[in-house]
């Protein structure tokens, strides 16, 4: 079946320094992807998309990037900060589905 | 800012018994999700459900498993006769119709004892 994953499950960081989490995934007919941050004991919360037609899309302080050949996406925080402290979910979506495939989450973790 | 909302937020049942989880969505959404969680794995989807009717389900989401949205607000989710292994967090998620990006509630976490 699909899967979608994630290259390390834990990530240290120093405060200010830039956050690089990286996502492979399987399907190729997958044609969205989504960047969910979670902290501890709520939901996943949206942080940032991008459709398969583009290969780079930045928000507020974060960036992903899409490489359809390989199948890999990567989302970048600059100036990691202390709240950005979270388990990050890659997760993606198939064109003839409405479900979200979750990679496993990396921990980032930010010390000062 | 609207929110999902999911109630209760911790559920202690005996095993075999029924729950029902409760979720309200935000109120323009018209697809709605449940996910779960177990503890230190990655969020699956269970079921999907629009129009009032299940339009996409996971092999989790066997005949212990029910949805509904009984009255246009809330929507539900019912395990019949609840297993040890269905001790997780479970997540209500929503969108509206021109809308790809979903809404998470802030889950209920069920423990079957």
């Amino acid at each position: 079946g699909e899967s979608v994953g994630l290259h390390l499950p834990t990530l240290s960081v120093q405060e200010g320094d830039n956050s690089i989490i990286n996502c492979a995934y399987s399907n190729s007919a997958s044609d969205y992807f989504i960047w969910y941050k979670q902290e501890s004991g709520k939901g996943p919360q949206f942080i940032i998309d991008i459709r398969s037609n583009m290969d780079k899309r930045q928000g507020q302080r974060v960036t992903v990037l899409l490489n359809k050949t390989v199948k890999h996406l990567s989302l970048q925080i600059a100036a990691t900060q202390p709240g950005d402290s979270a388990v990050y979910f890659c997760a993606a979506h198939a064109h003839n589905t409405d479900k979200l495939i979750f990679g496993t989450g990396t921990r980032l973790q930010v010390f000062p | 800012e609207p929110e999902v909302t999911q109630t209760p937020s911790h559920q202690v049942t005996q095993m075999g018994q029924e729950v029902i989880l409760r979720c309200v969505p935000i109120s323009n959404h018209l697809y709605f999700y449940w996910y779960r969680q177990i503890l230190g794995q990655k969020v699956e989807f269970l079921v999907s459900f629009y129009n009032n009717e299940i339009s996409e389900k996971s092999e989790i989401f066997d005949d212990q498993f029910s949805v509904e949205r009984p009255d246009g607000s809330n929507f539900t989710l019912k395990i019949r006769s609840t297993k040890l292994e269905d001790s997780a967090m479970y997540f209500c998620a929503g969108r509206g119709d021109y809308s790809t990006e979903a809404f998470f509630g802030q889950g209920t976490r069920l423990t079957v004892v």
